[in-house]
């Protein structure tokens, strides 16, 4: 069965440093991989996905993630991080079953907070 | 344009009623996910609608759960002889085929008394 972890439930990272949040995934065949993130009292917003191609792939608000095969991750990371990135973040990609692509099983989310 | 639409956004509820969900997806993506957001089970999967398929309703937590969608646009989810364990928030996502990105609605926060 598809599936993807986040170890951390929290991540602390001060203002300006660079961020990581991690994720592993278990998916047979090529995996599609997303990250969303969903801040307080809002819906889910499409931050970025790998399909095939580039290992790092660029997302919106300066986000990136890079898609490692051998260790079978695809941690999100941002080179100096704000305030205003913490969120709740997930890691996705879809389950499949007879008919094709289904909906996405996610992670349990990661809260990231920026320290000023 | 316009993104994905939910109502109403928050929906409170005596144990034992019915409920009716709604989403609007964005115009001219095929597909359309709902999701449950709920503190003890994170994001968990509902079900999933290609155009004017028939969907698979294993995903659905119980028989009391149905979902449909009218001319492959509008979806209602309803929610039958609503129990406490219901409570959450129920998310609804469009797509332009799958697998793609998911475009979220802001949900709506049932809350079962």
């Amino acid at each position: 069965a598809q599936s993807v972890a986040q170890p951390e439930d929290q991540v602390n990272v001060a203002e300006g440093n660079p961020l990581t949040v991690k994720c592993t995934y278990s998916v047979s065949g090529n995996p599609y991989l997303f990250w969303y993130v969903q801040y307080p009292n809002r819906g889910l917003q499409f931050l970025l996905k790998y399909i095939t191609g580039d290992n790092l792939v660029k997302g919106s608000y300066g986000f990136e993630a890079e898609f490692n095969k051998s260790q079978t991750s695809f941690h999100l990371k941002k080179p100096s991080a704000l305030v205003s990135d913490s969120a709740l973040y997930f890691c996705a990609s879809p389950m499949y079953s007879g008919g094709g692509a289904d909906g996405l099983t996610f992670g349990k989310g990661t809260h990231l907070i920026i320290q000023p | 344009g316009a993104g994905v639409s939910q109502s109403p956004s928050n929906k409170v509820t005596e144990k034992g009623k019915d409920v009716e969900l709604r989403c609007d997806p964005i115009s001219g993506h095929t597909a359309l996910y709902w999701y449950r957001q709920s503190l003890g089970q994170g994001l968990e999967f509902l079900i999933y609608f290609q155009g004017n398929s028939a969907p698979d309703k294993s995903g659905l937590p119980s028989d009391r759960f149905s979902a449909e969608r009218t001319g492959g646009s509008v979806s209602t989810l309803t929610i039958q002889r609503t129990q406490q364990e219901d409570s959450a928030v129920y998310l609804c996502a469009s797509s332009q085929g799958n697998p793609n990105e998911q475009f979220f609605g802001p949900g709506t926060r049932l809350t079962v008394l």
